[in-house]
C-alpha cells in the first residue's frame, strides 16, 4: 500500500518538544519527505532524506524512521511554527507520490 | 532565484478542458523532475502528476488517470498539464512544483512550489 497515515492534530507547549508521526508501508524502503504550510501560502520543504534541512529551515526540525513509521521533531516549538505538516513519499517504482493527510500543529 | 508562476486557472463547467502552465526561471529547467500537487480549499494536499527531466517517465494519481496528461517543453522552460473530463471534484489550487534531485529518472522531494493556480469545476 502507498497510503501514508498522519494524525489530524497535534499541541505543543510553546518551548517544549513535539513529534509529528507518518505511517506507511513505503517507509519501510524510502525516506519521507516533510512540508510546512502556512494559511494562504504554498508549502515549503522542511525534511528531506535521511535527516537533511534545506537553508532557511531552523536546527530544532529533525526528522527520523522506525519501521514503518517516519516522524518529524521540533525541539523547541516556536509560535511560528504553528502550521499544517504533511509528509509524502514516492512508491518503490519511482514514479508515483502520495501525501499523508496532514497535521495541523498549535503551538500553546 | 527558482520562480514558478502557474496561470491558465479559472472556472470552466463539468466535464469540458483546461490547460495549466507553469513557467519556470531561475534553475536549469530542463535537469529536473516537476510536478502538479493539487489542494482542494481546507483540504490536504493530493500529489496529482509528476514527469521526468528527458519526459521518459510519467506518473498520474489514480483520481487522474486517463483524464489529465502532464508534458513540459524544456526549450521553454515550461511545464503543463492539460485536464480533460473536469469534475466537480477536480476544484483545487494546482500548484507545480520542482523536484529536488539532479537527472534522476525517479521522483524524489519537492523543493521549490508555485503559488498556485485555481481550478473551479461548477456549472
Amino acid at each position: 500500500s502507498s497510503e501514508l497515515t498522519q494524525d489530524p492534530a497535534v499541541s505543543v507547549a510553546l518551548g517544549q518538544t513535539v513529534r509529528i508521526t507518518c505511517q506507511g508501508d513505503s517507509l519501510r524502503n524510502t525516506y519521507p519527505t516533510w512540508y510546512r504550510q502556512k494559511p494562504g501560502q504554498a508549502p515549503v520543504l522542511v525534511i528531506y532524506g535521511k535527516n537533511n534541512r534545506p537553508s532557511g529551515i531552523p536546527d530544532r526540525f529533525s526528522g527520523s524512521n522506525s519501521g514503518n513509521t517516519a516522524s518529524l521533531t521540533i525541539t523547541g516549538a516556536q509560535a511560528e511554527d504553528e502550521a499544517d505538516y504533511y509528509c509524502n513519499s514516492r512508491d518503490n517504482g519511482g514514479h508515483l507520490v502520495v501525501f499523508g493527510g496532514g497535521t495541523k500543529l498549535t503551538v500553546l | 532565484e527558482v520562480q514558478l508562476v502557474e496561470s491558465g486557472g479559472g472556472l470552466v463547467q463539468p466535464g469540458r478542458s483546461l490547460r495549466l502552465s507553469c513557467a519556470a526561471s531561475g534553475f536549469p529547467f530542463d535537469d529536473y523532475a516537476m510536478h502538479w500537487v493539487r489542494q482542494a480549499p481546507g483540504k490536504g494536499l493530493e500529489w496529482v502528476s509528476g514527469i521526468t527531466w528527458n519526459s521518459d517517465n510519467v506518473g498520474y494519481a489514480d483520481s487522474v488517470k486517463g483524464r489529465f496528461t502532464i508534458s513540459r517543453d524544456n526549450a521553454k522552460k515550461s511545464l503543463f498539464l492539460q485536464m480533460n473530463g473536469l469534475r466537480v471534484e477536480d476544484t483545487a489550487f494546482y500548484y507545480c512544483a520542482k523536484d529536488i534531485l539532479v537527472g534522476s529518472s525517479r521522483f524524489s522531494a519537492l523543493d521549490y512550489w508555485g503559488q498556485g493556480a485555481l481550478v473551479t469545476v461548477s456549472s
